[in-house]
């Protein structure tokens, strides 16, 4: 069985200032784990993903999330936020044999202010 | 590649009538994904494909939802008859060897 917990339904932040979206996940084992952001009345779009290797992983519009096997946990981070960042982000996991699906958190909505 | 194709991008019906989603999923990807998104529940996985073949539905809430692939190109998902609170955004996904999934656009289903 496998679970996310993503604390914080909404998180605000200025412009320019740290972003940071916790994400913990329960696995039986090592897990795939990503994160997903949705603008309004758009699909998911994949920002990052972690499988195998290097624990800090690298995304698109500058995030980045680590693995940290000892929290259980994959925050997303950026060092300095933009207003076109406001959307709601998803922290997913998956398991890497068998038929195994992607579960996602309830999702946080990120707002930036000026 | 056009990416994951849905139709209709909204629908909206009276309740007791059939509704039909289409997805199209990206050429080459081997799974397929129905979700569902309300406010309250967030996002849902409702069934799976893996080659064409539904692997689990249990995430279906009722006999009235049914999904179908014919072929690797072509999926539908089907509620009938719908309900006022099957109202939702309705995502289909594909992917590759359990890889990232790759979302569509989505259908926002009204049932009025």
């Amino acid at each position: 069985a496998q679970s996310v917990t993503q604390l914080g339904s909404h998180v605000s932040v200025s412009e320019g200032a740290l972003v940071l979206l916790r994400c913990n996940y329960s696995s039986s084992v090592p897990p795939y784990l990503f994160w997903y952001v949705q603008y309004p009345n758009q699909g998911l779009q994949l920002l990052l993903k972690y499988t195998t290797g290097a624990t800090l992983v690298k995304g698109i519009n500058g995030f980045e999330a680590e693995f940290k096997k000892s929290e259980t946990s994959f925050h997303l981070t950026k060092p300095s936020a933009h207003m076109s960042d406001a959307a709601e982000y998803f922290c997913a996991v998956s398991q890497p044999s068998g038929y195994s699906t992607l579960t996602f958190g309830k999702g946080t909505m990120l707002l930036v202010s000026p | 590649d056009a990416g994951v194709i849905q139709s209709p991008r909204h629908e909206v019906t009276e309740m007791g009538q059939e509704v039909t989603l289409r997805c199209k999923p990206i050429s080459g990807h081997d799974y397929l994904f129905w979700y569902r998104q309300t406010m309250m529940r967030g996002l849902e996985l409702l069934i799976y494909f893996n080659n064409n073949v539904p692997i689990d539905d249990s995430g279906m809430p009722e006999d009235r939802f049914s999904a179908k692939m014919p072929n690797a190109s072509f999926s539908t998902l089907k509620i009938q008859p719908s309900e006022p609170r099957d109202s939702a955004v309705y995502f289909c996904a594909s992917s590759l060897d359990r890889g990232e999934a790759f979302f569509g656009q989505g259908t926002r289903l009204t049932v009025v």
